[in-house]
């Protein structure tokens, strides 16, 4: 147990509907960061909140969105879902700084549009 | 654009048979080069960071080394529970906290 909790593990859901995907981080850690692995793309990172707030965004589409809470959990809003955005979904996240000790990944939600 | 390739894409050693896996950057100002290991379905694990030419870190059977455009993960004599994908990302100066990952390698150690 990493100690980074991401719930639901798997979810299933049809083209054109909502999902959230929720991430406790790991006690002590401020920064949460969302990370989408698909088998042609790889890694890719999405978006940073740091203590409630948004620090970074990378490749996340306008139909996504996230937002952390005064507890720092953290949910990724994925609407108007298509086929392509079915992947694994990770939430990882930090102490202030991450060179030392990269981030702790969490276990991940697989999700399949269908 | 900053880039990171790993190669090669996939790997089969015996078990014993030592080897190694690359991670080639181009990035400007590295701050910093992660492996992590990713078993099937899990989240990717920390291994090591390399921060400057030069440097060597080691964890059991892994060794990892840095020059100015590549890295190296040593693997010596394999175990069957080492099969996993390896996974480098590089943090540079105006990346922030984010780091850009490579694909990534996959190792099958067979007994």
């Amino acid at each position: 147990d990493s100690g980074v909790t991401q719930t639901p593990k798997h979810l299933i859901t049809a083209t054109g509907q909502r999902v959230t995907l929720r991430c406790s981080p790991r006690s002590g850690d401020l920064s949460v960061y969302w990370y989408q692995q698909s088998l042609d793309q790889g890694l890719q990172f999405l978006i940073q909140y740091y203590n409630g707030e948004e620090r970074a965004k990378g490749n996340i589409l306008e139909r996504f969105s996230a937002q952390q809470f005064p507890d720092l959990h953290s949910e990724l809003n994925l609407s108007s879902l298509e086929l392509g955005d079915s992947a694994l979904y990770f939430c990882a996240s930090s102490v202030d700084s991450t060179l030392n000790y990269g981030y702790t990944f969490g276990s991940g939600t697989r999700l399949t549009v269908v | 654009e900053d880039q990171v390739t790993q190669s090669p894409e996939a790997l089969r050693l015996q078990e014993g048979e030592s080897s190694s896996l690359n991670c080639s950057y181009t990035v400007s100002g590295l701050r910093g080069l992660f492996w992590y290991r990713q078993d099937p379905g899990k989240g990717p694990e920390f291994l090591f960071t390399l921060y400057s030419a030069g440097e060597e870190k080691e964890k059991e059977r892994l060794k990892a080394t840095l020059t100015k455009k590549e890295s190296f993960l040593h693997i010596t004599a394999p175990k069957p529970e080492d099969s996993a994908t390896y996974l480098c990302a590089v943090q540079a100066a105006n990346y922030g906290q984010n780091f850009v990952f490579g694909p990534g390698t996959r190792l099958s150690v067979l007994p």
